[in-house]
């Protein structure tokens, strides 16, 4: 069960701009519209940033952002801040009722 | 407010079992899937199976089945991850998390928006 596809490292100066993609393939992020994303800081349980691939759950801040093209969906970070240093995770439905993630990135706030 | 709090760590010799429990409070237990993912040390999520606490069926990812059992005890408000011969490449933490939408949604969307605190499973010989 092949893990969907990450960039190891994203790093970015405050203020900037990021995007991680993360690809997966016709049976999971191309064939349906559920891809969440996740950051997690070290010694800490994930937590949810962006679900559904757009949807942003109440309490994160409106800087973080997700979009999806064909099999790759990404997660921006606009405006970064040293509190983002964190491992990202994104994970999809994938048919047959399993569920997968991507392999995670490291942003690096320069 | 919603809790999953798991049971402690453990250390095993390799060829055993393994059993993890993650006791919920502060929402409707047998109306939400619960979800387990591990992570070994320095590595990634991965994704192991899921469980509906009202009907007990469970789906797994392919790689663990025949060694992985999930279950719940709704009287306990407890979920259950048993994993069995057990070796080195199962050292991890294992993570219960819960779905924010019901079970008569009947989505399969993937959204984890509660986790229990970890698990720390050591196999060491």
């Amino acid at each position: 069960q092949s893990a969907l596809t990450q960039p190891a490292s994203v790093s970015g100066s405050p203020g900037q701009s990021i995007t991680i993609s993360c690809t997966g393939t016709g049976s999971d992020i191309g064939a349906y519209d559920y891809v969440s994303w996740y950051q997690q800081h070290p010694g800490k349980a994930p937590k949810l940033i962006i679900y559904d691939v757009t949807d942003r759950p109440s309490g994160v801040p409106a800087r973080f952002s997700g979009s999806k093209s064909g099999n790759t969906a990404s997660l921006t970070i606009s405006g970064l801040q040293a509190e983002d240093e964190a491992d990202y995770y994104c994970n999809s439905y994938r048919s047959t009722n399993t569920v997968v993630f991507g392999g995670g990135t490291k942003v690096t706030v320069l | 407010q919603v809790q999953l709090v798991q049971s402690g760590a453990e250390v095993l010799k390799p060829g055993a079992s393994v059993r993890v429990s993650c006791k919920a409070s502060g929402y409707t237990f047998t109306g939400y899937y619960i979800h387990w993912v591990r992570q070994a040390p320095g590595q990634g999520l991965e994704w192991m199976g899921r469980i509906n606490p009202n009907s007990g069926a469970t789906n797994f990812a392919q790689r663990f089945q025949g060694r992985v059992t999930l279950s719940s005890d709704m009287s306990i408000r407890t979920a259950y991850l048993g994993l069995s011969r057990l070796t080195s490449d199962d050292t991890a933490v294992y993570y219960c998390a819960k779905i924010p939408f019901p079970l008569e949604m009947d989505t399969n969307s993937p959204v984890f928006d509660y986790w229990g605190q970890g698990t720390l499973v050591t196999v060491s010989s």
